[in-house]
């Protein structure tokens, strides 16, 4: 595998369920974050991981809780979700402390909640 | 709060026809990246931009980044239907954490569709 690698590709769950989500980078990279794409908005960031620390939450919701176990690994639980959350979730990571924050992004996992 | 204003939103145009799209802010980058996302895929990054005034050639495509390190502008030449996808460009900003990756904001994207 190269590049990012994220799993599953697409999830559909009902508001009770609990699911996770599965990112996994190959580049070396120490810098690992979560986005969210719905239509006709910008990527919103959610959740920024360096060194395996979180050092950003930008106010997301308890329903999601990323977990970073090592640098090449990137989680994001979802439990009791909502409609509107049914999205594009993007992995994406980059080589922390270089100067330009160019990021890497996986295919992403299209969710949809019932 | 940062905001990047892409334009126009949407553009659909004969193969072979040249183009331009935007992407401007009120606010200063230290840089900014042109990204290209096919549907089903992630966004692929295509250029940085760090120099204000500064123009960057990949083949048929052109970015140059504002003076002013606000702005920056994307030029496609006989363009293609391999072009076709949505093109989202991203500005940085220095990060409110140490040892953190410096933030970046990202505009809604252009979708372009280059009919063969």
């Amino acid at each position: 595998e190269t590049g990012v690698t994220q799993t599953p590709r697409h999830l559909v769950m009902g508001m009770t369920n609990k699911k996770s989500l599965k990112c996994e980078q190959h580049l070396g990279h120490n810098a690992m974050y979560w986005y969210k794409q719905s239509a006709k908005k910008p990527l919103e960031l959610m959740f920024v991981y360096s060194l395996e620390e979180r050092v950003e939450n930008n106010s997301v919701p308890s329903r999601f809780s990323p977990e970073c176990p090592n640098s090449s690994h990137l989680f994001l639980h979802l439990h009791t979700l909502q409609p509107e959350d049914s999205a594009l979730y993007l992995c994406a990571s980059s080589q922390g402390q270089a100067s330009y924050n160019e990021q890497f992004f996986g295919p992403g996992t299209r969710l949809t909640v019932l | 709060t940062q905001l990047l204003e892409q334009s126009p939103q949407f553009l659909s145009i004969q193969e072979g026809e040249n183009l331009t799209v935007y992407c401007n802010s009120s606010s200063v980058f230290s840089s900014l990246q042109w990204y290209r996302q096919e549907p089903g895929e992630g966004p692929v990054l295509l250029v940085t931009v760090v120099t204000g005034g500064e123009v960057k050639k990949l083949k048929r495509l052109t970015f140059q980044f504002g003076d002013a390190r606000k702005d920056s502008s994307l030029h496609i030449t006989a363009a293609q239907p391999g072009d076709t996808g949505l093109y989202l460009c991203a500005g940085s900003t220095p990060s409110n954490y140490t040892g953190a990756n410096s933030k970046l904001t990202f505009g809604k994207g252009i979708t372009l569709s280059v009919r063969p």
